[in-house]
């Protein structure tokens, strides 16, 4: 597609249960980075895909959240036994081979926990 | 901790230049400077990057200091359509997994 591509555009889930979010990077962008984004602030690095290497996923901040990438191109960020701090909007990006591109973001899953 | 530092807001008068700075004293021989922009509820968008060279594109111009430790994004002639929070953020060509995005600065252009 023309640009990244993420779904659902809004969430609204119970505490407890479990949530998927889903993002198509742009055809041939090797890298891809999911942050979230609470109200007010600066966007917080979760995880990073860079072509077949190991994800890095030093940002996730607890073992509920999980992301994989499936044959390089989509990728599904999964939130268990949601809480009412995951509450933000979930942003995607992604970024062509090489070092020096800026990143292409979507426009973002708002994840609502009540 | 985020590696740049900006002005947390700025106001501009439509049709006039709005020149956002950004202070970066501890850039690395091999960041470059990147600008992105965030209208209210959507996903960021890249502006424009440099790393010691003058940079101009079609949104803006980037004004790199000679010693690389701070920055200024230029939009020539601001429009209503460019309020939006700015981030300047550094990001490295080798290894960019943990960029730090700043609160950036929230420009606000008025009539």
């Amino acid at each position: 597609g023309a640009g990244v591509s993420q779904s659902p555009s809004n969430k609204v889930t119970e505490k407890g249960k479990d949530v998927e979010l889903r993002c198509d990077p742009i055809s041939g962008h090797t890298a891809l980075y999911w942050y979230r984004q609470s109200l007010g602030q600066g966007l917080e690095f979760l995880i990073y895909f860079q072509g077949n290497s190991a994800p890095d996923k030093s940002g996730l901040p607890s073992d509920r959240f999980s992301a994989e990438r499936t044959g390089g191109s989509v990728s599904t960020l999964t939130i268990q036994r949601t809480q009412q701090e995951d509450s933000a909007v979930y942003l995607c990006a992604s970024r062509p081979p090489g070092g020096r591109y800026g990143y292409t973001f979507g426009s973002g899953t708002r994840l609502t926990v009540v | 901790d985020a590696k740049t530092t900006q002005p947390p807001s700025m106001d501009c008068a439509e049709g006039r230049a709005a020149n956002l700075p950004c202070n970066h004293s501890t850039i690395s021989g091999n960041e470059y400077v990147y600008w992105y922009r965030q209208i209210h509820s959507q996903g960021p968008q890249y502006i424009i990057h440099g790393l010691k060279n003058n940079e101009t594109n079609e949104m803006a111009s980037l004004i790199i200091t000679e010693d690389r430790k701070s920055s200024t994004l230029i939009l020539p002639h601001a429009t209503l359509r460019d309020t939006a929070v700015y981030y300047c953020i550094l990001q490295n060509a080798g290894n960019n997994r943990k960029l730090i995005w700043g609160l950036g600065t929230s420009l606000a252009v008025n009539p």
